[in-house]
């Protein structure tokens, strides 16, 4: 799978959006976008995923910018139920590589009361 | 509705000696992985399976040896543990279609101390 770049830590007011930034400057045309999430002492959750258009879900919305070399993951209104590290991952869904979801270090967002 | 299984939650093993972390899912999934973290690191991938009976080395499987005996149950065996094992391993499942962009489901995930 290509890689991706993510700020080490972000942090948010609760009650604000946030926006969690990620490079992908070596995106293939097949690859998927999928963000994930783990707060503290609990496996990874999945949050949202996407190819070209921006999606929207229950939990967040995803913004890809046109040339794909970059998306946003934006949390409407931050809880502190949302203190968790962010995983940005791109998925081949093409390649012998398909079957495997591989993670990096994520962004870990701090939510201040 | 359980999910996904992780058994058990915390262990304590002396290096040398050997044990076998169960996954245990109930949505009919398919495909099935094994992760590692350590402190401060992302999900590294140590096997996964795509199905009954298939299993697959990932980045990380120096160690450790799988068995997808039943398609609800993942097996992740270590035969002569090491401190270099101490770690939190995850189990996570997804099913294979409508493409193999599900998403995946983990366990909450077993804290292992080898000393």
């Amino acid at each position: 799978d290509a890689k991706t770049t993510q700020p080490n830590s972000m942090e948010s007011n609760e009650e604000e959006p946030v926006h969690l930034p990620c490079n992908h400057s070596t995106i293939s045309g097949t690859d998927y976008i999928h963000w994930y999430r783990q707060l503290p002492s609990q496996g990874p959750e999945y949050v949202i995923h996407g190819l070209t258009s921006n999606v929207n879900n229950r939990m967040a919305s995803l913004a890809i910018a046109e040339d794909r070399k970059s998306s946003t993951l934006i949390l409407h209104r931050a809880t502190l139920r949302d203190a968790a590290v962010y995983y940005c991952i791109l998925r081949d869904v093409t390649g012998a590589g398909s079957y495997q979801l591989t993670f990096g270090k994520g962004t870990k967002l701090s939510v201040i009361p | 509705n359980a999910g996904v299984t992780q058994t058990p939650k915390f262990r304590v093993l002396k290096t040398g000696q050997s044990m076998t972390l169960l996954c245990a899912q109930d949505m009919n999934h398919e495909y099935m992985y094994w992760y590692r973290q350590d402190p401060g690191m992302g999900l590294r991938l140590i096997h996964y399976s795509v199905g009954e009976g298939t299993t697959a080395k990932g980045e990380v499987p120096d160690g450790y040896n799988v068995s997808r005996l039943k398609k609800q149950n993942f097996l992740l065996g270590l035969e002569s543990a090491a401190p270099s094992q101490t770690s939190v391993y995850f189990c996570a499942s997804r099913r294979r279609l409508p493409y193999r962009n599900t998403e995946a489901f983990f366990g909450q995930g077993t804290r292992l101390t080898v000393v």
